[in-house]
């Protein structure tokens, strides 16, 4: 029962550099997030897909692109890392529409610095 | 933009206390709901509360809903130094798309 499992837990990157969060649940959630966490800002959702095949943005979206890749997968881009871009991302899915579906499972989370 | 705000910011506390946590929040929830955060590991769900729920228990936490004041609080009973962690209220509304906004925590410590 893995839950959710996000990849790499740790990177680092240079400014202007691209990379790929991964995240994926096996749970056979139909709703999955991206957040960020940044000290005394709490978390903020990025990007979340409600069900496969679509994808909306949330509060802070601009620097980032998304992929629902199936219902197990969604991942999170960087096109061109940026310093403020130096955050911890989570992933977290839930089962929209199920009794007691409202609950968010959070994956342990990815580390990333931006140089 | 974030929901909720948790007062205090941080709490410390010794073992056997008991920590209240307060939530506010802005706009009309279909729920509001309390995760708990280790340090370095992801969030985890503790309890949620309905909108037409004024109180609700598990265990030793005890959760009351305001919706006239739009608050929110978090009671949990005879601490433990393993209750030592961020605690964050996330809400729920009828626009958010499935969403939850989280507010910005509290930190709590308990000392043996």
């Amino acid at each position: 029962n893995a839950g959710v499992t996000q990849t790499p837990k740790f990177q680092v990157l240079k400014t202007g550099q691209s990379m790929t969060l991964q995240c994926a649940q096996d749970m056979n959630h139909n709703s999955m997030y991206w957040y960020r966490q940044d000290p005394g800002m709490g978390l903020r959702l990025i990007y979340y897909s409600a069900s496969e095949g679509t994808t909306d943005k949330g509060e802070v979206p601009n620097g980032y692109n998304v992929s629902r890749l199936n219902k197990r997968e969604f991942s999170l881009r960087l096109e061109s890392a940026a310093p403020s871009q130096t955050s911890v991302y989570f992933c977290a899915s839930r089962d929209r529409g199920a009794p007691g579906a409202n609950v968010l499972t959070f994956g342990a989370g990815s580390r990333l610095t931006v140089l | 933009s974030q929901q909720g705000e948790e007062d205090p910011q941080a709490l410390s506390i010794q073992e056997g206390e008991n920590a209240t946590m307060n939530c506010s929040y802005k706009t009309s929830i279909n729920n509001l709901q309390w995760y708990r955060q280790n340090s370095g590991r992801g969030l985890v769900h503790l309890i949620l509360i309905r909108s037409n729920e004024r109180e609700k228990h598990s265990g030793r936490l005890r959760v009351t809903l305001d919706t006239s004041k739009k608050s929110s609080s978090l009671l949990i009973t005879a601490s433990r130094a393993a209750d030592t962690a961020s605690y964050f209220c996330a809400t729920e509304g009828p626009n958010s798309g499935y969403a939850l906004n989280f507010g910005k925590g509290t930190s709590l410590l308990v000392t043996p």
